[in-house]
């Protein structure tokens, strides 16, 4: 199995600019996850859908920050505009059942800069 | 609520030296406790992880932690450490009723020396 796929790996874009990042979960898997990772804050979970639909969004940050899954095999983050404060890395992960294992396997995360 | 505090931010140690990588947790409810190691560049990957029965829990790459109820501790062990053993660790809590929601602690770089 080729594991949780996120894309771009790198992203480096301007204040006020729209950025999507996107991950495929691996295949058949139920939930899906987006966290953050920073310095500050440490890895904060940000998102967590089951069969497509979110469940709970508390870890969105702000409005300027919004998750879809239209299908099974396809999540996108976006957040719109970017700050600076919004750099960090931003991790998928998917897993089959809730728990298995807890928080999902992981995928290589997307390193985000906003300048 | 839940929240974790990993006592040490930083524990460098010699190759085959064992470690010991703290973690306290403060929550109302019963938990389940999980470990992570992350690697340079890459996604977290579970350790190990207790959520019920023996309170010595054991893990990939002969890593172990135990379960104090008392103590509200979850420490991670492994009695001779190896260079590739280099990493970001971190505890992790959720609450029984919901473990796909995970409560991380700030982490600890465990750097090994040769």
């Amino acid at each position: 199995d080729a594991g949780v796929i996120q894309s771009p790996r790198h992203e480096v874009t301007e204040m006020g600019q729209e950025v999507t990042l996107r991950c495929k979960p691996i295949s058949g898997h139920d939930y899906l996850f987006w966290y953050r990772q920073t310095m500050m804050r440490g890895l904060e979970l940000l998102i967590y859908f089951n069969n497509n639909v979110p469940i709970d969004d508390s870890g969105m940050p702000e409005d300027r920050f919004s998750a879809k899954m239209p299908n099974a095999s396809f999540s996108t983050l976006k957040i719109q505009p970017s700050e600076p404060r919004d750099s960090a890395v931003y991790f998928c992960a998917s897993s089959l059942v809730a728990g298995d294992p807890p928080g999902g396997y992981f995928g290589p995360g997307t390193r985000l800069t906003v300048l | 609520a839940q929240s974790v505090t990993q006592l040490d931010s930083q524990v460098p140690v010699f190759e085959e030296a064992p470690v010991e990588l703290r973690c306290n947790y403060s929550s109302s409810v019963s938990v389940y406790l999980f470990w992570y190691v992350q690697y340079p560049n890459q996604g977290l990957q579970l350790l190990l992880k207790y959520l019920s029965g023996s309170t010595l829990v054991k893990g990939i790459n002969g890593f172990e932690a135990e379960f104090n109820k008392s103590q509200t501790s979850f420490h991670l062990r492994k009695p001779s450490v190896h260079i590739s053993d280099t990493a970001e660790y971190f505890c992790a809590v959720s609450n029984t009723g919901n473990t796909g929601k995970l409560i991380f602690g700030q982490g600890t770089t465990l750097q090994v020396k040769p």
